[in-house]
């Protein structure tokens, strides 16, 4: 049971347009939210994240929204560059102690030149 | 910023054997190391939990047997894998919980094994 979905596999788009990462959730116990960058052969790189109190969160290029109605959050790069190509992945974090992430399947960002 | 240094990168073994593989938190003191496993094009799936100085936390269906978690001591956590057969071949990946504000969570760089 997939509690952290990223529904796009892949996404390409061209150098100086926008990228619009999305990822679903079902779990509402979950109460924060991350963005890790990982390429092949290497750990994750943290990116970005957002409490669930908030709606959004913004940090240079990178912003995420969320919408906990909806169970949905999304990650903008704006503008997208090539070295931004990379498996991105949605994590959540249940409330209360447990600091456990649950991670969606990724999804291929390719900026073209 | 925080490291945590995982070791080996890659490793091929032989079917029967067993493979340890080490996370160092570098700059910083790891009380909780969460270790991952990645199947191609799949998502991180948490193995286990481990806490220093206690047995480590496994999630259901790990087998607590083949995968040997010792966190030892603030820095240091290992997972052996025991008696290495061809479908444990996998991307395995420590992570370390740091204790901000803002719940970070800093990766080692991932382990390749290969068991053939």
């Amino acid at each position: 049971d997939q509690q952290v979905k990223q529904n796009s596999p892949s996404l390409s788009v061209q150098e100086g347009r926008i990228s619009i990462l999305n990822c679903d959730y079902t779990n509402s116990m979950f109460d924060y939210f991350l963005w890790y960058k990982k390429y092949p052969a290497e750990g994750p790189t943290f990116l970005i994240s957002i409490s669930s109190i908030k709606d959004k969160n913004e940090d240079g290029r990178f912003t995420v929204f969320l919408n906990k109605s909806a169970k949905h959050l999304s990650l903008h790069i704006v503008p997208s560059q090539p070295g931004d190509s990379a498996v991105y992945f949605c994590a959540a974090k249940s409330g209360g102690s447990n600091y456990k992430l649950t991670f969606g399947k990724g999804t291929l960002l390719t900026v073209n030149p | 910023g925080a490291v945590v240094s995982q070791h080996p990168s890659r490793v091929i073994c032989k079917s029967g054997t067993s493979v340890k593989i080490e996370c160092r938190s570098l700059d910083f003191q790891a009380t909780t190391m969460f270790w991952y496993r990645q199947f191609p094009k799949q998502s991180l799936m948490l193995m286990a939990t481990s806490n220093e100085g206690s047995k480590a936390t496994y999630e259901q269906g790990v087998e607590k047997d083949k995968f040997l978690i010792n966190h030892a001591s603030l820095t240091l956590s290992t997972l052996t894998v025991t008696s290495a057969h061809p479908e444990d071949s996998s991307f395995y990946i420590c992570s370390a919980r740091l204790l901000s504000a803002n719940y970070g969570y800093t990766f080692g760089s991932g382990t390749r094994l290969t068991v053939v």
